[in-house]
């Protein structure tokens, strides 16, 4: 069956130190992959997508890059993180000529 | 550019009242258009989607849709809203953008729901 995972669901982090968030998916090929952030008080705002393998494509400028090293895996970045990157971030797959969408669980994110 | 507007930015209902919440899209072709909900530290739960057909979307948990093409929205709506469906709701349109495949998603409205 597809399903798509995504860890860890919650994590505090400091200023200034590294991020890796993780989603994989599974029961298909060649997905198309996304992650999403959504700050407090303010909607889903786009910040990568991948059509496939090392092929990514920012939406956002900012501090945060995204990585496809396999098919089934995209991962979130950053190597000094913010105050300002707290948030809920989601990872997506989006299929079928956009009819279908399946989201992982989402990870809140603190940074302190 | 494809855009998504939801009024409302916070409702307040009373346990079974009707409830009405607006999306209004902006697409320059026919638009696959969805609700979603979260509820608190959750991902999202597709609520229901319109692609074609019959603009009146039955979904889950009671909420239908309908699709007004002439005014642009997606309005969902529920007869009787329940103390459970307190959480964040979130209009979308699927849209393409480049190579890649996107959902352009509203603001959210967030629903209290009044015992």
């Amino acid at each position: 069956s597809q399903t798509i995972h995504q860890w860890p669901a919650t994590l505090v982090q400091p200023v200034g130190s590294p991020l890796s968030l993780e989603c994989t998916v599974e029961g298909t090929s060649n997905p198309n992959l996304y992650w999403y952030r959504q700050a407090a008080g303010r909607g889903l705002q786009l910040l990568f997508y991948s059509v496939g393998i090392g092929q990514i494509s920012s939406e956002v400028p900012q501090n945060l890059s995204a990585s496809r090293p396999q098919d089934r895996q995209f991962i979130l970045s950053s190597k000094k993180l913010l105050l300002s990157d707290s948030g809920f971030y989601l990872c997506a797959w989006i299929f079928g000529g956009n009819t279908e969408a399946f989201f992982g669980q989402g990870t809140r994110l603190t940074v302190v | 550019a494809q855009s998504v507007t939801q009024p409302d930015i916070h409702i307040t209902v009373s346990e079974g009242a009707s409830l009405e919440l607006r999306c209004n899209y902006s697409y320059g072709a026919t638009p696959y258009l969805f609700w979603y909900v979260q509820s608190p530290g959750q991902g999202l739960q597709l609520l229901l989607k319109y692609f074609s057909g019959d603009t009146l979307v039955q979904g889950i948990k009671g909420f239908e849709a309908e699709f007004k093409r002439s005014q642009s929205s997606f309005n969902l709506r529920k007869p009787s809203v329940h103390w459970s469906d307190a959480a964040e709701y979130f209009c979308a349109v699927g849209a393409l953008k480049g190579l890649g495949q996107n959902f352009v998603f509203g603001p959210g409205t967030r629903l209290s729901v009044l015992p």
